[in-house]
C-alpha cells in the first residue's frame, strides 16, 4: 500500500523554466491538496481539489496551476519558474473533511 | 485574520519526561483540531484528531486536550523517548473544511 506518491523526489530548475510535479493516490480520496513548505513558514495550501474534477485556489496560488488528472491524480505545474518558488512541495489526500491528511514525501525544488 | 501560533522555539526534555506542546489559535473557529508528526526529509503523518465538543483524547503515550474556550491545544507525549524527536504540526480546520497548520515545534529528547 503505497498511499500518496510524489514525483520526482528532487529537481533543479532554472528561473523561467517550466516543470510539473506529480502526485498519486491509492487510497481512492476523493479530496487532493498541494502545499509548499518553507523554513519558518509552516505548510501554506497552493491549491485543492475537493472532488475528481473541481479545483479551487488555496492562500498562495499565483504561479501555479493544477489538473485533477483523475480521481488518483493530481498534478502540479509551473509554467515559468522563479526564484521565489523554491521550496519543498508536499501533495496530501483525505476521504472525507473530518478525516486525516495523508501526506507524500514531498518534492524538494530549487530553482536557480 | 486567522493565527495559530506554536512555540518556534525547539522543547529540549531529557528521556522518561513528560513532553507538552502547545497550539494556541485566534480568530477561528475549528470544527476539530489535529496533530502530526514530521520527521527531516519526510511529509507529515497523523496523530491525533480531537473534535470541538472533545475535550480530550488518547492515544497510547500520547494526550491531546481541546479547550475552545482558552483557543488552546495541549500534546503531550508521556515517557518520551528519543525516537519521539521531531517537529510536531497542529492543524485547525473549520466550516470550509480546509486546514490550516501551524509552523510546528521541535521536540528533542535527550537520552
Amino acid at each position: 500500500n503505497a498511499g500518496v506518491t510524489q514525483t520526482p523526489k528532487f529537481q533543479v530548475l532554472k528561473t523561467g523554466q517550466s516543470m510539473t510535479l506529480q502526485c498519486a493516490q491509492d487510497m481512492n480520496h476523493n479530496s487532493m491538496y498541494w502545499y509548499r513548505q518553507d523554513p519558518g513558514m509552516g505548510l501554506r495550501l497552493i491549491y485543492y481539489s475537493a472532488s475528481e474534477g473541481t479545483t479551487d485556489k488555496g492562500e498562495v496560488p499565483n504561479g501555479y496551476n493544477v489538473s485533477r488528472l483523475n480521481k488518483r491524480e493530481f498534478s502540479l505545474r509551473l509554467e515559468s519558474a522563479a526564484p521565489s518558488q523554491t521550496s519543498v512541495y508536499f501533495c496530501a489526500s483525505i476521504e472525507a473533511h473530518n478525516q486525516p491528511q495523508h501526506f507524500g514525501d514531498g518534492t524538494r525544488l530549487s530553482i536557480l | 485574520s486567522q493565527k495559530i501560533e506554536q512555540n518556534s522555539e525547539a522543547l529540549n526534555i531529557q528521556e522518561g519526561k513528560t513532553a507538552t506542546l502547545t497550539c494556541n489559535y485566534t480568530n477561528y473557529s475549528p470544527a476539530y483540531l489535529q496533530w502530526y508528526r514530521q520527521d527531516p526529509g519526510r511529509g507529515p503523518v497523523f496523530l491525533l484528531l480531537i473534535r470541538e465538543n472533545e475535550k480530550e483524547k488518547r492515544k497510547e503515550r500520547l494526550k491531546v486536550t481541546f479547550d475552545t474556550t482558552l483557543k488552546q491545544s495541549l500534546f503531550h507525549i508521556t515517557a518520551s523517548q528519543p525516537a519521539d524527536s521531531a517537529t510536531y504540526l497542529c492543524a485547525l480546520t473549520g466550516g470550509s473544511y480546509i486546514p490550516t497548520f501551524g509552523r510546528g515545534t521541535s521536540l528533542i529528547v535527550h537520552p
